[in-house]
Parts: structure tokens; sequence; C-alpha cells
């Protein structure tokens, strides 16, 4: 089975920063890669597909990069709604999340 | 507008079964397979399997193996995801989730482009 892992487990920013999240396969995925936001309460919303691609209707300030084992997801400035829990998901061989990424205020 | 909606809420003691169910609107129901995603309180999103709903096929995560089974009522646009010997363990939000497919390094991924509400779970004695 391929394990993901993502770092950090939590961060705090503020409003207007540039974060960063890492994901990393433990084999190759290729590009087989999607990023999730959820917020508390809610269903996971797919925000990034193909490690690069954005899903309709989400804001250019979200993008995905890499490809094989390593992704990260960056949000450029971020703003008040984009408090929540990022995941990564693979789907090169069936399905597998990492474990979050929790975006708290500073 | 494509829409997932989930039954509601269920209560189980340890050992017994739950069904939970998932009806589809706003798309041709055979045409995309359903994921099954479950997240205990505070925790992460689990994987647990698929089903094509146009030809039944399904494909479960090793650690549901034998424990569950997900079927559809193709007449009704209805997914179902049941569990079996339910344990305390299993207290989790269910969702269910349409998944996209997407062509990507020459071959086809997939992605969950729509998600139901989620259902809760809960086992306990």
């Amino acid at each position: 089975d391929i394990q993901m892992t993502q770092s950090p487990s939590s961060l705090s920013a503020s409003v207007g920063d540039r974060v960063t999240i890492t994901c990393r396969a433990s084999q190759s995925i290729s590009s087989y890669l999607n990023w999730y936001q959820q917020k508390p309460g809610k269903a996971p919303k797919l925000l990034i597909y193909a490690a690069s691609s954005l899903q309709s209707g989400v804001p250019s300030r979200f993008s995905g990069s890499g490809s094989g084992t390593d992704f990260t997801l960056t949000i450029s400035s971020l703003q008040p709604e984009d408090f929540a829990t990022y995941y990564c998901q693979q789907s090169y061989s069936s399905f597998t999340f990492g474990p979050g990424t929790k975006v708290d205020i500073k | 507008q494509v829409q997932l909606v989930q039954s509601g809420a269920e209560v189980k003691k340890p050992g017994a079964s739950v069904k939970v169910s998932c009806k589809a609107s706003g798309y041709t129901f055979t045409s995309y397979d359903i994921n099954w995603v479950r997240q205990a309180t505070g925790q992460g999103l689990e994987w647990m399997g698929w089903m094509n709903p146009n030809s039944g096929n399904t494909g479960y995560a090793q650690k549901f193996q034998g424990r569950v089974t997900m079927t559809r009522n193709t007449s009704i646009s209805t997914a179902y995801m049941e569990l079996s010997s339910l344990r305390s363990e299993d207290t989790a939000v269910y969702y269910c989730a349409r998944a996209e497919q997407y062509d990507s390094s020459g071959g086809a991924g997939f992605d969950f482009d729509y998600w139901g509400q989620g259902t809760l779970v809960t086992v306990s004695s």
C-alpha cells in the first residue's frame, strides 16, 4: 500500500501570508495527486487534481506542484475563509489520504 | 446541479450492521464510480472502497474486506454501503463521493469531485 505523509501537521498563519504544505508518497505516484480542503462539520472540497490542475470554481490563489513522490500545495495570499484542514490524496493505486494539515489563525 | 444526499444518523450496538444510502441527482448515475470515505471524530479521512454503479463491480480497502458491502439501485440512482460486525472504533462520519476520471501523464487518475453531506454512525452499547 502507498503511504502518504504531510508536513507540517499544523501551522498558524495570518491573513495575507503565503502558505506552503508538503505531501510525500512512499513510492512514485507520477502526478496522481489531489488536494482537498475541509472545514469543521463539512465534507471535503476538491481544490487541485492531477497535482497541479485547479478545480473549476477554486480561487487562483491555490496552486499545486510536484510529481513522483514530492508535492506541494501553495496558498499565495491566505484569506479568512482558507482557515481549514488540507488533505492530499493519491489515486495511483487505489486511494490513500494524507493525515492532514490544519491551518489556523496566528 | 450534482448532488449526493445521504441518509440520516444511525446509532447501533456493537456486533450489529449499518446500511447508509447515497442518492445521486443532477448527472447520469451509472457514469461515475461512487466511493466511500469515513472520518472518526477529530481524525483524518479513510478510504473504504469503490463501486461502479453501471456494472456493480466493487473494490474494497483491505482493512474492510469481509465487513463492507457496496451495492446500488440504479432505478433510484442510489448507492449503499453496509458495514457489519460493528465495533466502537467504527464510530465515524461516513461520506459517499463521486469519482471523476482525468487524464494525466499518459494514464488516468481519479479525484472525488462531489461529496455527500456525511452520515454519523455511532456504535455504542
